[in-house]
């Protein structure tokens, strides 16, 4: 099956700065999502992103499908970013499952 | 997603004896599909469905069995747990395109002593 690959594995941060997470996978994908495991446990939807680049206020994405990464960017980090970030990901032959990275675990101190 | 319920929310139960998580979507969508996740790590796949009466396997499928009658509803079973199903378990639900985004509900964390 498909590898999905994020970097790095744990990010801190002070709050204000900058940061990338990178997802790299293997094989071509139909489907990639971002998601925001808050410390409550609840995995929330950042971006649905196949391919191009999507933007929600402090918070962006790119996915380069052809070259088989995306990155997430998080300006100007606080304290709430923290959590972890997973990326998951669809083969273009496999109609339903999702292959999950391991995740960064980001720490944004005050 | 206030579309998808899981129960119970938390279980603690003993080795050996059987335990079903119940999924219950409100969208009536076809996929469904259940991940545990281990501390440090990644969600897993247990198991999928694609409509009701259609089940398949994922990446972890041992020791769990699933069923679905009604497309609203995927429960997972453990049949005679194991120290070693201590984990959260999610459900998800995906949107009805085929590149559809998935949907989490809120987890249930089980563990088993």
């Amino acid at each position: 099956g498909i590898q999905v690959e994020q970097s790095p594995p744990d990010l801190i941060l002070q709050e204000g700065a900058n940061s990338t997470l990178r997802c790299n996978f293997s094989d071509s994908v139909n489907n990639l999502q971002w998601f925001h495991q808050n410390p409550w446990g609840q995995l929330i939807n950042l971006f649905y992103i196949p391919s191009g680049t999507k933007q929600n206020g402090r918070l962006s994405a790119t996915t380069v499908a052809t070259e088989r990464y995306s990155l997430l960017y998080i300006s100007s980090s606080q304290t709430t970013d923290s959590g972890v970030y997973f990326c998951a990901v669809k083969e273009n032959t496999n109609a339903g499952k999702s292959t999950f990275g391991d995740g960064t675990t980001l720490t944004v101190k005050p | 997603d206030a579309g998808i319920t899981q129960s119970p929310r938390y279980k603690i139960t003993e080795t050996g004896r059987q335990v079903t998580l119940m999924c219950h979507q409100t969208w009536s969508h076809s996929y469904m599909f259940w991940y545990r996740q281990d501390l440090g790590h990644g969600l897993r796949l247990i198991y999928y469905s694609a409509a009701a009466d259609i089940t398949d396997k994922g990446e972890v499928p041992d020791g769990y069995v699933v069923s679905r009658s009604k497309t609203e509803n995927f429960p997972l079973t453990l049949e005679s747990a194991t120290r070693s199903q201590t984990s959260v378990y999610f459900c998800a639900v995906k949107g009805q395109t085929n590149t559809g985004e998935l949907f989490f509900g809120e987890g249930s964390r089980l563990t088993v002593l």
